[in-house]
């Protein structure tokens, strides 16, 4: 079965370190992958996408991401936590020969400690 | 951007009422839109996929009589939870895609659903 896994059910780091939030996925091919965030009572936004090309994506806030097709991985990242970016964080995966459907991962919330 | 809005953002309803909530495309079409509900600290649940003039498909162990979805229109998705009961208390959120696979989807800004 196709999953996209965040092993982390939470992440806490300082302000100012360096941040990683993990993702796994395991669907075949080469799906394209996405990192979204949500911010309390709020839906989902965009942060950035890995479809093709260089495996260091950036995307919106400072963040980027890493793909790793060997360890299907696609790790975000972000060089200097801010307490803002506080959220819960979710990988997802679609599928480029499927629907618009996405697979998500179970979320890691974010906590940056003043 | 492509904005999506979802409207109401909070609503209470007494136990066997309905409730109906909005989900907009501000400036695309939308062929197609997804609902989701989540429930707390926990990752979304995909309920329906949303297809304009035609029926909706629902997922596995959702129930199509209880969350009526209707879209028709290229802009506008309801979703009706009919007979409401406490259980379905939740944050229900949205979604719409308009371009190619390797797009990203914008997401509504999510419903609080309390039934009392």
């Amino acid at each position: 079965a196709q999953s996209v896994a965040q092993p982390e059910d939470q992440v806490n780091v300082a302000e100012g370190n360096p941040l990683t939030v993990k993702c796994t996925y395991s669907v075949s091919g080469n799906p394209y992958l996405f990192w979204y965030v949500q911010y309390p009572n709020r839906g989902l936004q965009f942060l950035l996408k890995y479809i093709t090309g260089d495996n260091l994506v950036k995307g919106s806030y400072g963040f980027e991401a890493e793909f790793n097709k060997s360890q299907t991985s696609f790790h975000l990242k972000k060089p200097s936590a801010l307490v803002s970016d506080s959220a819960l964080y979710f990988c997802a995966v679609r599928h480029p020969s499927g629907t618009y459907k996405y697979i998500f991962g179970t979320g890691t919330r974010l906590k940056v400690l003043a | 951007g492509a904005v999506v809005s979802q409207h109401p953002s909070r609503v209470i309803c007494k136990s066997g009422t309905s409730v109906k909530i909005e989900c907009r495309s501000l400036d695309f079409q939308a062929t197609t839109m997804f609902w989701y509900r989540q429930f707390p600290k926990q990752s979304l649940m995909l309920m329906a996929t949303s297809n304009e003039g035609s029926k909706a498909t629902y997922e596995q162990g959702v129930e199509k009589d209880k969350f009526l979805i209707n879209h028709a229109s290229l802009t506008l998705s309801t979703l009706t939870v009919t007979s409401a009961h406490p259980e379905d208390s939740s944050f229900y959120i949205c979604s719409a895609s308009n371009r190619g696979l390797n797009t990203e989807a914008f997401f509504g800004q999510g419903t609080r659903l309390t039934v009392v």
